[in-house]
């Protein structure tokens, strides 16, 4: 079936534009997951969603980020205002919650944020 | 979550049997080791799993010590497409759900 998919794959925009980043996960998965992967930190945490609700949202960095999910399915990434500290690649992943929670996830292939 | 530490980069041949190590000496007894990786351009990808005894799947093997302290990934035959980054995760079942990255192992194969 069908992975992860994330639109745009690419995004230029101006300091000071807000932005918004799209994921679309697996069907049926019920967890997702937003990570952003920069040149100076590398792969790191920026929230989690369980169905519409986000129970951990300590990666987000600033104010100025903000992701909501709608149906248990397609979530969105918000940026404002955004800075070019904010250039990255922002993956989304998605996962089928299981008790335990050591489910794989599965990730898209990324957005490649450039902040001029 | 427990820290786990990998060499920066390692480099091997096409064909050849390559031992990732990982050492997470802080381990708790909750800790599953994840290993996943990520290829060029991609988002990454889950290799295989395991919480006590040695795993095997069709991607590769996973060898974890006695004590727990250390894992080694074995990708028994590398190709050129298996050069990527490996990353070596503790994930507890009685934590958070997140994945916690550090820098992996840069892995090179030669032709």
């Amino acid at each position: 079936g069908a992975g992860v998919s994330q639109s745009p794959s690419n995004k230029v925009t101006e300091k000071g534009k807000d932005v918004e980043l799209r994921c679309d996960p697996i069907s049926g998965h019920t967890a997702l997951y937003w990570y952003r992967q920069s040149l100076g930190q590398g792969l790191e945490f920026l929230i989690y969603f369980q169905g519409n609700s986000a129970p951990d949202k300590s990666g987000l960095p600033s104010d100025r980020f903000s992701a909501e999910r709608t149906g248990g399915s397609v979530s969105t990434l918000t940026i404002q205002r955004t800075q070019q500290e904010d250039s990255a690649v922002y993956l989304c992943a998605s996962s089928f919650q299981i008790a335990g929670g050591l489910e794989t996830q599965y990730f898209g292939p990324g957005t490649r944020l450039l902040v001029l | 979550d427990a820290k786990t530490t990998q060499p920066n980069s390692m480099e091997s041949n096409e064909e050849e049997p390559v031992h990732l190590p990982c050492n997470h000496s802080t381990i708790s007894g909750t800790d599953y080791i994840h290993w996943y990786r990520q290829l060029p351009s991609q988002g990454p990808e889950y290799v295989i799993h395991g919480l006590t005894s040695n795993v095997n799947n069709r991607m590769a093997s996973l060898a974890i010590a006695e004590d727990r302290k250390s894992s080694t990934l074995i990708l028994h035959r590398a190709t050129l497409r298996d050069a990527a980054v490996y990353y070596c995760i503790l994930r507890s079942f009685q934590g958070a759900q997140k994945l916690v990255f550090g820098q992996g192992t840069r892995l090179t194969i030669n032709p």
